[in-house]
């Protein structure tokens, strides 16, 4: 049971280059998120999915999209990558949107140059 | 949305003593307020919660107090260790996992 995992550990991109962060867990949750963490500024929501087949903006959503694949894998994409955009992103899971208790997987440093 | 701060942004403590970092929230109908302990370089990771209607939670050495009428929270760490060295995140909640808005960090360290 490995909880939520991500890929890659960490990325290095130059501005207007795009990828994808992937985000996969197996507790069988409904409900998975990305976040960023910036130095003094907590971690702000990105985007959530609150069921399979659904995806909602949160707090800081431009210059992303996302996919919620299947019910265990929720990917975050940055198409044309900002120096903006370095930060170290979290994906996290939940069982349902209602139930609050986040699993976060172990993050994701990506530095656009 | 909800606006929520953490004081302090640093706290150095002796090793055995008791360690406070405090929270305050904007909107008075957020409910749910958990508190996260991330170390160098992992994840975050739930330490403890509480609902808004209880005052006071306890677990082992964690305690969290809440005071709705003041919109502030805190967290207790009582005989500290150096394995409690860490960045810990107070959050709000109106509702949703989706609603929870993160404080900015303490980052706590545990003299030997």
């Amino acid at each position: 049971n490995a909880g939520v995992t991500q890929t890659p550990k960490f990325q290095v991109l130059k501005t207007g280059q795009s990828m994808t962060l992937q985000c996969a867990q197996d507790m069988n949750h409904n409900s998975m998120y990305w976040y960023r963490q910036d130095p003094g500024m907590g971690l702000r929501l990105i985007y959530y999915s609150a069921s399979e087949g659904t995806t909602d903006k949160g707090e800081v959503p431009n210059g992303y999209n996302v996919s919620r694949l299947n019910k265990r894998e929720f990917s975050l994409r940055l198409e044309s990558a900002a120096p903006s955009q370095t930060s170290v992103y979290f994906c996290a899971s939940s069982e349902t949107r209602s139930n609050e208790k986040l699993f976060f997987g172990s993050g994701t440093q990506l530095s656009v140059l | 949305g909800e606006n929520v701060e953490q004081h302090p942004s640093t706290l150095s403590v002796q090793e055995g003593d008791s360690a406070v970092i405090k929270c305050t929230y904007s909107d008075s109908a957020s409910n749910y307020f958990p508190w996260y302990k991330q170390e160098l370089g992992k994840r975050p990771q739930l330490i403890i919660d509480i609902r808004s209607n209880v005052g006071e939670k306890k677990d082992q050495r964690i305690a969290v107090t809440l005071n709705k009428t003041a919109k502030h929270f805190s967290l207790h760490i009582t005989e500290t260790q150096p394995e409690d060295s860490a960045v810990y995140f107070c959050a709000a909640s109106m509702g949703g996992a989706n609603n929870l808005f993160f404080g900015t960090g303490t980052r706590l360290t545990v003299i030997p």
